[in-house]
């Protein structure tokens, strides 16, 4: 089945640092991925949709500027946290769908980043 | 807009019996797909199960299967035989017509217990 790896799992660093978030679909093509965002106890809130080769679509409310999403290949989008402060923390979660399969292909997710700024 | 809507913050079920899962939608849109997903404690998005708006026959899988009923505009989940496995957050979502956005519903966290 479709396996989309995400990348750390588990980060924790100080005030004022960037933290970047791989994800990776790891055995089809992506030219689409999704970052999500989750507070605790709360759903997923999407934050933008990464377009491989071009700029990635945010969602209302969403600053491009903090959130910078890079889709350079058909399997690898990447989130970086600029400038990260203790508000920024949070489980961050991508997902991916191939393109093959016809609408019933779901979308596929990794196992998430929980980011911890202190 | 499009919004799912999950009314059970919580549910308790006792191992082996069945539980029903509640979600209903709100779209204007005729094509749509409806999916459910399982979060453990761990924090990764299992999918479960998927119906699509033209589809005829309610989803089966294993001891998944969905409820669907499109003149209500909902899509219960309904989990046979639980095990305790089976305790989690379940969210339901909607994938948006020409986009492979989905929105998700504010989840149900299942206690299945001995």
């Amino acid at each position: 089945g479709a396996v989309v790896s995400q990348h750390p799992s588990w980060v924790i660093c100080k005030s004022g640092t960037s933290v970047k978030i791989e994800c990776r679909s790891l055995d089809f093509q992506a030219t689409t991925m999704f970052w999500y965002r989750q507070f605790p106890k709360q759903s997923l809130m999407l934050m933008a949709t990464s377009n491989e080769g071009s700029k990635a679509t945010y969602e209302q409310g969403v600053e491009k500027d903090k959130f910078l999403i890079n889709h350079a290949s058909l399997t690898l989008s990447t989130l970086t946290v600029t400038s990260a402060h203790p508000e920024d923390s949070s489980f961050y979660i991508c997902s991916a769908r191939p393109g093959q399969g016809g609408n019933n292909q779901p979308q596929h997710f990794g196992d998430g980043t929980r980011l911890s700024i202190l | 807009a499009q919004k799912i809507t999950q009314t059970q913050p919580g549910m308790f079920v006792q191992e082996k019996e069945a539980v029903t899962l509640d979600c209903t939608y709100d779209t204007s849109d005729q094509s749509y797909g409806l999916f459910w997903y399982k979060q453990p404690s761990s924090g990764e998005m299992i999918f479960l199960i998927y119906q699509g708006s033209y589809d005829e026959q309610n989803a089966t899988e294993g001891r998944y299967s969905l409820n669907f009923q499109k003149a209500r505009k909902s899509a219960n989940l309904v989990i046979s035989a639980s095990q305790l496995g089976d305790s989690a957050m379940y969210f339901c979502a909607m994938r948006e017509a020409n986009t492979d956005k989905l929105i998700f519903g504010t989840g149900t966290r299942l206690q299945v217990f001995p």
